[in-house]
């Protein structure tokens, strides 16, 4: 199956900092591609869809200054938390579908945790 | 939009023990669902997938679900689970539009015990 790879694993990083998240599909490429949160013992919330050359979709109640999202190319989309919270600390997800009938295939997660 | 709920939020069983999960969805029309599994550490992964065809849908280590229009319904099930089937199970349903995000179930946590 297709590959998408996140980087890094995991991130510490200290309050008012901020954290680049990178998603990368390894063997395919996506013109969209979605970011997830998931809190401990819930289940996935899409924050955004990110559109490769144009402006990401955000989710009511997610803040798009808060959370930056590029598509630089078919291959790669970043998340930026930006000037991070401890009430920031989740474990973040990609994801990309090859197409309209396709499976979406996800990345392995980013633990991020705001000291 | 289409959303899609699911019943149990912990099960525990023993192992050789039959499994069915619960999954409604909410949308009347044509619908499309998967069937996700999270091992503990590890990153999402698809079970199983419903887009047209057969409602009775056969998926990866010997679980299958059935699609019921009538109940609205995509229960995942397995006749005998094993000790490494202890995970989370997502329902999921990809939008019909747009860009087609995929919308996932609050997730049922599965124990199986030895």
């Amino acid at each position: 199956g297709a590959v998408v790879s996140q980087h890094p694993s995991w991130v510490i990083c200290k309050s008012g900092t901020s954290v680049k998240i990178e998603c990368r599909s390894l063997d395919f490429q996506a013109t969209t591609m979605f970011w997830y949160r998931q809190f401990p013992k819930q289940s996935l919330m899409l924050m955004a869809t990110s559109n490769e050359g144009s402006k990401a979709t955000y989710e009511q109640g997610v803040e798009k200054d808060k959370f930056l999202i590029n598509h630089a190319s078919l291959t790669l989309s970043t998340l930026t938390v930006t000037s991070a919270h401890p009430e920031d600390s989740s474990f973040y997800i990609c994801s990309a579908r090859t197409g309209r009938f396709a499976e979406a295939f996800f990345g392995q997660g980013t633990r991020l945790t705001v000291v | 939009a289409q959303s899609v709920s699911q019943h149990n939020h912990h099960v525990i069983l023993s192992e050789a023990a039959s499994l069915e999960l619960g999954c409604n969805y909410s949308y009347g029309g044509t619908v499309n669902l998967f069937w996700y599994v999270q091992y503990p550490g590890q990153h999402l992964q698809l079970l199983l997938k419903y887009f047209s065809g057969d409602p009775l849908v056969k998926g990866i280590k010997g679980f299958e679900a059935e699609f019921i229009k009538s109940k609205f319904s995509f229960n995942l099930r397995k006749p005998s689970v094993q000790w490494s089937d202890t995970a989370e199970y997502f329902c999921a349903v990809p939008s019909r539009g747009g860009y087609q995000k995929v919308t996932f179930g609050t997730g049922t946590k599965l124990q199986v015990i030895p």
